[in-house]
């Protein structure tokens, strides 16, 4: 068990630029999730998904943002035309359907500037 | 819709001593979850203890327990002998039970720190 990893853990965009990024959950694990965390706050959520099925949606994910599990394992999140208020960690995190609570597990988070 | 608040920004203990992290929350459902988590600088999140609503034993974890008061919506962390590893930011999260919706409702966070 190797944890949630995601990639790039860092990455730097000019305005206007599309970035993607991904997830890898713990393995067998089929809830995922997408958070985002600005400096000085808590994580927000973004969005989930049982298996392939996007289940859930925040309204902080504008039509700019974009995920998908395409086969139930990893994920992506895209955001379109970045403007600089996305400069924010992302965050995935995965959990077992099941499991005693239901407990999620976060990976160290994507950081990603927007100038 | 559920709230939760953190209103300590900063705190501050010595090693070997006894802190308490205050958290509350507010909602009108009668099943949910409860959790702290501990954000080190290294950044990733890291599930410390969790209560279940219905659980009215406090929930223990080693040096870490919990004092949750349902009817006051309160759910504070005491950490117990604290150690320099456990300097990082404290995130109490609300979740609600039923299977409606898995999201993590997130305080503002504590940031801890140990004093040698």
């Amino acid at each position: 068990d190797t944890g949630v990893s995601q990639d790039p853990r860092h990455k730097i965009t000019k305005r206007g630029q599309n970035v993607t990024f991904r997830c890898d959950p713990i393995s067998e694990h089929n809830r995922l999730y997408w958070y985002r965390q600005t400096l000085g706050q808590g994580p927000e959520f973004l969005t989930y998904f049982q298996n392939e099925a996007q289940l859930e949606k925040s309204r902080l994910l504008s039509d700019r943002f974009s995920a998908e599990r395409p086969k139930g394992s990893f994920s992506t999140l895209e955001i379109q035309r970045t403007e600089q208020g996305d400069s924010a960690m992302y965050l995935c995190a995965s959990s077992l359907l099941g499991n005693s609570g239901n407990t999620i597990y976060f990976g160290e988070g994507s950081w990603l500037t927007v100038v | 819709a559920q709230t939760v608040t953190q209103s300590q920004p900063e705190m501050s203990v010595q090693e070997a001593e006894t802190v308490t992290l205050s958290c509350t929350y507010d909602t009108s459902e009668s099943d949910y979850y409860l959790f702290w988590y501990k954000q080190p600088p290294s950044r990733q999140m890291i599930l410390v203890i969790r209560q279940e609503a219905y659980k009215q034993q406090n929930a223990t974890e080693n040096r870490f327990s919990v004092n949750f008061q349902k009817a006051a919506k309160s759910f504070s962390l005491k950490i117990s002998d604290s150690q320099l590893g456990d300097a990082a930011m404290y995130f109490c999260a609300y979740r609600s039970g039923g299977g409606a919706t898995n999201k993590l409702i997130f305080g503002t966070g504590t940031l801890l720190a140990v004093q040698p």
